[in-house]
């Protein structure tokens, strides 16, 4: 069965950055765009940018432009949220989520992994 | 930037029939998904290109749209269908995904 299982959660000082990973299992990795959102507490989805785990091209949102790079490791199935220079605005739950592929819905989340910055 | 406006939450008693709107320009010319995420968990798509369901997703979930507006109905509603639902379309000219601001049902 489709798994993505996130990383556990972290705790940063502000400026500091944080790599949150995704690892997926149960279908081909590099069939389906993988989409990174997050959730601040209270508040709705937020779209980050998505990924091409076949081609490794991307695609930021332009809220997130300078401060965030996606990448993914073929070889393991997984793919990497890294956000630098980090502020409290930060503090989320951040998901990954697989594309259906024959339309731009997402059929399957990782569990969400939550990012605290605090000084 | 394409923007998705949902309502403030919707209560509705077990049994009855609950209606989410989503409002879009021209939404009924978009392909619209929904998602149910209850508390502390990650969003489940339980409607997609308007009214398709995933597998396991109950028949009591369906979705239409018209004109500016989308609506997810739940029929028969079950206290388990409790939580915050989404509306997501495809904004074409920035290749990226929009999500309403989402929509707090209660089960009275």
């Amino acid at each position: 069965q489709v798994q993505l299982a996130q990383s556990e959660p972290e705790v940063h000082k502000p400026g500091a950055s944080v790599r949150v990973s995704c690892k997926t299992s149960g279908y081909i990795f590099s069939d389906y765009y993988l989409h990174w959102m997050r959730q601040a507490p209270g508040q709705g989805l937020e779209w980050m940018g998505w990924i091409n785990p076949h081609s490794g091209a991307t695609n930021y949102g332009q809220m997130f432009r300078g401060r965030v790079t996606m990448t993914r490791d073929k070889s393991i199935s997984t793919a990497y949220m890294f956000l630098s220079r980090l502020t409290s605005d930060d503090t989320a739950v951040y998901f990954c989520a697989k594309e259906i592929g024959t339309t731009n819905a997402f059929d399957f989340w990782g569990q969400g992994t939550k990012v605290t910055v605090s000084s | 930037s394409y923007v998705l406006t949902q309502p403030p939450p919707v209560s509705v008693a077990p049994g009855q029939t609950a209606r989410v709107t989503c409002g879009g320009d021209n939404i009924g010319s978009k392909s619209v998904h929904w998602y149910q995420q209850k508390s502390g968990q990650a969003p489940v798509l339980v409607v997609y290109d308007d009214k398709d369901r995933p597998s396991g997703i109950p028949e009591r979930f369906s979705g239409s749209h018209s004109g500016n507006t989308a609506t997810l109905t739940i029929s028969r509603v079950e206290v388990g269908d409790e939580a915050d639902y989404y509306c997501q379309v495809w904004d074409g000219s920035g290749e990226h995904p929009v999500f309403g601001g989402g929509t707090k049902l209660t089960v009275l």
